[in-house]
């Protein structure tokens, strides 16, 4: 069935670059996501790439798709204080009706 | 602010009981989706409306229903809760011919069954 794995934790300091992954089972998903959640906050679509792509950049966030390996990667340049939260990797389910998360990358950053 | 509003925010209530949480879509928006998230099962779809007809179902039990009402706000109803059912409930919306390249989720109700 439809699955998307991703480490749990990531530890970075401020400045430093972040690099969340993830993997998904899928491989006739045609369009990937990233999810953002801070505490007490509702989920906030950051990104996502629609499969034909292998890279998408927007500011700070560049997004790498390897259909290949079924890996989907989110990296956050020069990673602020303010951008600890959790980041969900998601794919479409093959009926694109829903969304189908992982358990999401807790990113801490340290100043 | 996504525009999605959810109420309430906090829901405490005891099992057995029934529950009714509200979700207001965007302005414009006629897709609604709710997903529970829950520590073990983390984020699952429940169910989809399409201007007010069911339009995709997931992992919704059957004690729980869902509608989407003519002025578009939709309405999940928990029933005969269990302290599994504890959980944040978020709502979404989306534009027609977006689907979820452009879905904004609500802040959620917390529901804790005690």
């Amino acid at each position: 069935g439809e699955d998307v794995e991703q480490s749990l934790f990531l530890s970075v300091r401020e400045g430093d670059s972040s690099v969340i992954n993830c993997t998904y089972t899928d491989s006739s998903s045609t369009y990937l996501y990233w999810y953002k959640q801070e505490p007490g906050a509702g989920l906030q679509l950051l990104t996502y790439i629609f499969s034909n792509m292998d890279m998408k950049q927007d500011q700070r966030l560049t997004v790498l798709l390897n259909k290949k390996d079924k890996h989907l990667s989110l990296r956050i340049a020069d990673t602020q204080t303010g951008d600890s939260a959790i980041y969900f990797c998601a794919e479409i389910n093959q009926a694109g009706t829903a969304l189908i998360f992982g358990k999401g990358t807790t990113l801490s950053v340290s100043s | 602010d996504s525009g999605v509003t959810q109420t309430p925010k906090h829901l405490i209530t005891a099992t057995g009981q029934r529950v009714t949480l509200r979700c207001s879509p965007r302005s414009g928006d006629l897709s609604v989706y709710w997903y529970q998230q829950s520590l073990d099962q983390g984020l699952q779809f429940l169910i989809q409306y399409y201007n007010g007809e069911e339009r995709a179902k997931g992992n919704i039990l059957e004690r729980f229903s869902a509608q989407q009402f003519p002025d578009l706000h939709s309405e999940l109803n928990l029933s005969s809760l269990e302290l599994g059912d504890s959980a944040l409930y978020f709502c979404a919306s989306s534009a027609p011919g977006t689907g979820h390249t452009e879905a904004f989720f609500g802040q959620g109700t917390r529901l804790t069954v005690v």
